[in-house]
């Protein structure tokens, strides 16, 4: 019973760069949602996305594109990665729009 | 908008010792959620309340929908090590198109032992 998954589990990567963090469920969930985690904001809401082609912006979208092809795989992509990038990104599924949430293991993400 | 409120950030007890943990809104919720966090892993859920009132216990654990919607609280009795971790409240408010999920900063919970 794998849940949800997140590759990679560490990422370095230098300013300007793309990088795509991979986020995959094995639970069908119609509804799969990207967060960040910093110290002293807690968890804040990038993009979610209610099925597959169906996208919608949270409260810090800027510099973020997301994309749903296969309901179980929702990738986050960082353009054009900067500093202020730098954080712990966060995966999470659940059945009914903002009910219980379940978390993935997180990316650590550093922007060199 | 609609904000949380986590306080303190960190606690300290004693192994063996009760605690307590409050989450408090001026906004009310229809939903409250308790999630621990390990470090260097994800948020996982505990407790989900649907009702106000409502006092459900998982294990140790025991969680409260406040009767005004807009408080929950999380007690851990006969704490152990392994209790450390954050502990986050979670409110959920359904409105259809206004729906939305907000979490609290966290409390660090040590256990000495």
């Amino acid at each position: 019973d794998a849940g949800i998954t997140q590759s990679p589990r560490y990422k370095i990567t230098e300013t300007g760069r793309q990088v795509t963090l991979m986020c995959h469920q094995t639970w069908s969930h119609s509804y799969m949602f990207w967060y960040r985690q910093d110290l002293g904001h807690g968890l804040r809401l990038i993009y979610y996305s209610a099925a597959a082609d169906i996208t919608d912006k949270g409260e810090v979208p800027d510099g973020y594109v997301v994309s749903r092809s296969k309901t179980e795989n929702f990738p986050l992509t960082l353009e054009s990665a900067t500093r202020s990038q730098t954080s712990v990104y966060f995966c999470a599924s659940s059945v009914v729009l903002f009910y219980e949430q379940y978390f993935g293991p997180g990316t650590r993400l550093t922007v060199t | 908008g609609q904000q949380l409120n986590q306080s303190p950030q960190s606690m300290f007890i004693q192994e063996g010792e009760d605690v307590s943990m409050n989450c408090t809104s001026s906004s009310i919720f229809n939903t409250w959620l308790w999630y621990k966090q390990d470090p260097g892993e994800g948020p996982v859920l505990l407790i989900a309340l649907y009702k106000a009132g409502e006092l459900t216990s998982n294990g140790r654990l025991t969680a409260q929908f406040g009767i005004t919607r807009k408080d929950s609280f999380l007690n851990i009795s006969a704490s152990i090590p392994s209790d450390v971790g954050i502990y986050f409240c979670a409110g959920s408010y359904h409105t259809g198109a206004n729906s939305k999920l907000t979490f609290g900063k966290g409390i660090t919970l040590s256990v000495r032992p």
